[in-house]
C-alpha cells in the first residue's frame, strides 16, 4: 500500500545533540512537508519542498534543517539550537497539480528532551 | 494572508446525535478548504475539502461539511455521531500564494458520549 512512513516513532534528544526524523513516501508526490504539533497550538510548518534538490523555509524554521536528495525522502534534522524541540513531528506529501489535492500525514515522531 | 478558526476547543456530543465542529475562515480570494481528523499518537487523516460547485461537500465516515461564502464558515457535520468519531479535528485553508501549503486552524476536540 502506498503511504508515508516516519521512524523513529518516540526519540529522545540529550542537550547540544542533533537528531534527524527520518521521512519516507511511496506515493510519488512531489511536494513534501514537516510540520510541529504542541498541544493548543495546531500543527506549524517548518520546512517544505515542491520538487527534489530545493525545499524552504516554513513558518518556524530556526532551528532545524532538511534535505532533498530524493523524490521519496525528506529527512529533518532537529539541531543543538532549537531550544524547545519536545513536541510531537508530522511529516505530509502531496501531488502539486492543480494545487487542490490533500497532503497526506505519517504518523508522526514524537521527540523529547533527556 | 489565509487563516482560519476553529472557536471551540472541545465539543461534546451524545451518540446518535447531531455533531457540527465550525470553522470559519479568511481568505483574499477563493478558498481551498480542508478538514482532518487525528486520533490518538496518529497522523492526520483526510476527511473532505471544498474547491468550487456545490457547497454541501460529503465526505469519508459519514462527515459533510457545508460551505457558506456571506459567513465564510465551513463547518463539519455528522447526522448520527458515533463513539469512534471521538478525535481532534483541524480545519485548514490553502496557501493563496500558490505553494499549496496548508493553514490549519487549532484543532477542535470531539468527545461522543456513550
Amino acid at each position: 500500500d502506498g503511504g508515508i512512513t516516519q521512524s523513529p516513532k518516540y526519540l529522545f534528544r540529550k542537550e547540544g545533540q542533533n537528531v534527524t526524523l527520518s521521512c519516507e513516501q511511496n506515493l510519488n508526490h512531489d511536494a513534501m512537508y514537516w510540520y510541529r504539533q504542541d498541544p493548543g497550538q495546531g500543527l506549524r510548518l517548518i520546512y517544505y519542498s515542491q520538487i527534489v534538490n530545493d525545499f524552504q523555509k516554513g513558518d518556524i524554521a530556526e532551528g532545524y534543517s532538511v534535505s532533498r536528495e530524493k523524490k521519496e525522502s525528506f529527512p529533518l534534522t532537529v539541531t543543538s539550537a532549537q531550544k524547545n524541540p519536545t513536541a510531537f513531528y508530522l511529516c505530509a506529501s502531496s501531488a502539486m497539480q492543480g494545487g487542490n489535492q490533500p497532503q497526506h500525514f505519517g504518523d508522526g515522531t514524537r521527540l523529547s528532551i533527556l | 494572508a489565509q487563516s482560519v478558526a476553529q472557536p471551540e476547543d472541545q465539543v461534546n456530543v451524545a451518540e446518535g446525535n447531531p455533531l457540527t465542529v465550525k470553522c470559519t475562515y479568511s481568505v483574499s480570494g477563493n478558498p481551498y478548504l480542508f478538514w482532518y481528523v487525528q486520533y490518538p499518537n496518529r497522523g492526520l487523516q483526510f476527511l473532505l475539502k471544498y474547491i468550487t460547485g456545490d457547497n454541501l461537500v460529503k465526505g469519508s465516515y459519514g462527515f459533510e461539511a457545508e460551505f457558506n461564502k456571506s459567513q465564510t464558515s465551513f463547518h463539519l457535520k455528522k447526522p448520527s455521531a458515533l463513539v469512534s468519531d471521538s478525535a481532534l479535528y483541524f480545519c485548514a485553508v490553502r496557501d493563496q500564494t500558490g505553494a499549496n501549503n496548508l493553514f490549519f486552524g487549532t484543532g477542535t476536540r470531539l468527545t461522543v458520549i456513550p
